[in-house]
This record gives C-alpha cells, sequence and structure tokens, in this order.
C-alpha cells in the first residue's frame, strides 16, 4: 500500500516560492517502473498537470510547458521524497496542490492535497 | 496537447436514476482513457481505466464505454455516495490531460 504525505506552507507571497514536499512510504522514489507527479486543482482550471521526476538508470524530469520558466521538481533518496518549487507565484497560482504515484499513465495514488494560497 | 471535454459540468440526479456522463478528446486516444471520481476535501480515486475496466474494488453499477474520441461513464443506478465530482484523463498522447470535470448532484 502506498501512502503519500505531502508537507508545507498553505500561505505564499506574490512573487515569492512555492515550495511543497511529498514523502513516499511502501513504494521508493527510484523505482523504474513508476513516475512521480505533481498536479492541481483549482475551480478555473480543474486538474492541471505540473511535472514530474522518475529514475530509468538516470534521473529525468518533465514539466507542463506553461511553467517551465519557473518550476522545479527534485526527488530526495535519502529520505525517499520528491519536491516541487514553483517561483515568482501570483494569486493565479493558488490551488490544491497534490503530489501523485504514476504507473502506466494512471494516477494510482495521491497525496492528500494541500491549499496554497497566495497573498499578501 | 489533447483537450478534454466533459459534459455537462453539472448534473442534477435523484438517488436511484441512472447517470451518464461525457468525455470528449481533441484528438483520438484509442482506449487510453481513465474516470476518476472525487469527493469534498478528497484526492480523485481511480475509477475506471482503459476506457472500461473497473478498477478494484469498484462496484459493477460503474461502467465506462468508448475509444478514439468519445468515451461515455455511466453509473446504473445512483447511490447517495456516488454524488462527486468525475475527472476523465488521457494516457494516449503526452503529455497527460484531464478534463474539467462532471460534478453530479443531489436534485
Amino acid at each position: 500500500q502506498v501512502h503519500l504525505q505531502q508537507s508545507g506552507p498553505g500561505l505564499v507571497k506574490p512573487s515569492q516560492t512555492l515550495s511543497l514536499t511529498c514523502a513516499i512510504s511502501g513504494d521508493s522514489v527510484s523505482s523504474n517502473t513508476v513516475t512521480w507527479n505533481w498536479i492541481r486543482q483549482s475551480p478555473s482550471r480543474g486538474l492541471e498537470w505540473l511535472g514530474r521526476t522518475y529514475y530509468r538508470s538516470t534521473w529525468s524530469v518533465d514539466y507542463a510547458e506553461s511553467l517551465k520558466s519557473r518550476i522545479l521538481i527534485v526527488a530526495d533518496t535519502s529520505k525517499n521524497q520528491f519536491s516541487l518549487q514553483l517561483n515568482s507565484v501570483t494569486p493565479e497560482d493558488t490551488a490544491v496542490y497534490y503530489c501523485a504515484r504514476v504507473a502506466g499513465g494512471l494516477f494510482h495514488s495521491w497525496g492528500q492535497g494541500t491549499l496554497v494560497t497566495v497573498s499578501s | 496537447e489533447t483537450l478534454m471535454t466533459q459534459s455537462p459540468v453539472t448534473l442534477s440526479v435523484s438517488p436511484g436514476e441512472r447517470v451518464t456522463l461525457s468525455c470528449r478528446a481533441s484528438q483520438g486516444v484509442t482506449s487510453n482513457l481513465v474516470w476518476y471520481q472525487q469527493k469534498p476535501g478528497q484526492a480523485p480515486r481511480l475509477l475506471i481505466y482503459d476506457a472500461s475496466t473497473r478498477a478494484t474494488g469498484i462496484p459493477a453499477r460503474f461502467s465506462g464505454s468508448g475509444s478514439g474520441t468519445e468515451f461515455t461513464l455511466t453509473i446504473s443506478s445512483l447511490q447517495s455516495e456516488d454524488f462527486a465530482l468525475y475527472h476523465c484523463q488521457q494516457y494516449n498522447n503526452w503529455p497527460w490531460t484531464f478534463g474539467q470535470g462532471t460534478k453530479v448532484e443531489v436534485k
């Protein structure tokens, strides 16, 4: 049974950096059969895939085109977790953020979600 | 990227009714289509994958059909626990994309 536990602040000031972490239990961040993803959800955009990291003999990342200039996803093998950083946030980045484990294109396991509000 | 369009946005129904939700892809996704159910305050839960295969533990009242660009999720007799938000997602064309969701609410 895979469990994903998210942590990070729920309030971020405009122009600052949003940082979230997803701790994994029941699987390894270094697994070569799954990918580790971040998604967000807002009433206006629905579910929006943000990016992923995965290990296939080397580490790789993919990001949503619209966020490429300000997003960073990093895996930490020593803590079996992965993280999201989103720079230069604006109120439009206000959303519930989820981490998720994906296999074969299916989002099998999700974190509990973190409401992040961008406001001064 | 592949745009997924769900309809209707909101569906008002009574318990026991048959419900049909639609999902349309802007380009073909073969049968690589999944449905999720999401209840308030919870993360989405995988219901059906490969367009028509129920995930483990999903009741038989949920069924999926379609291929290519047109897909349907049917709930044969709506139960009280089925009032929720339903999302479709394609995993045929990179990047994976989600629909905007259909909310099934009490009439």
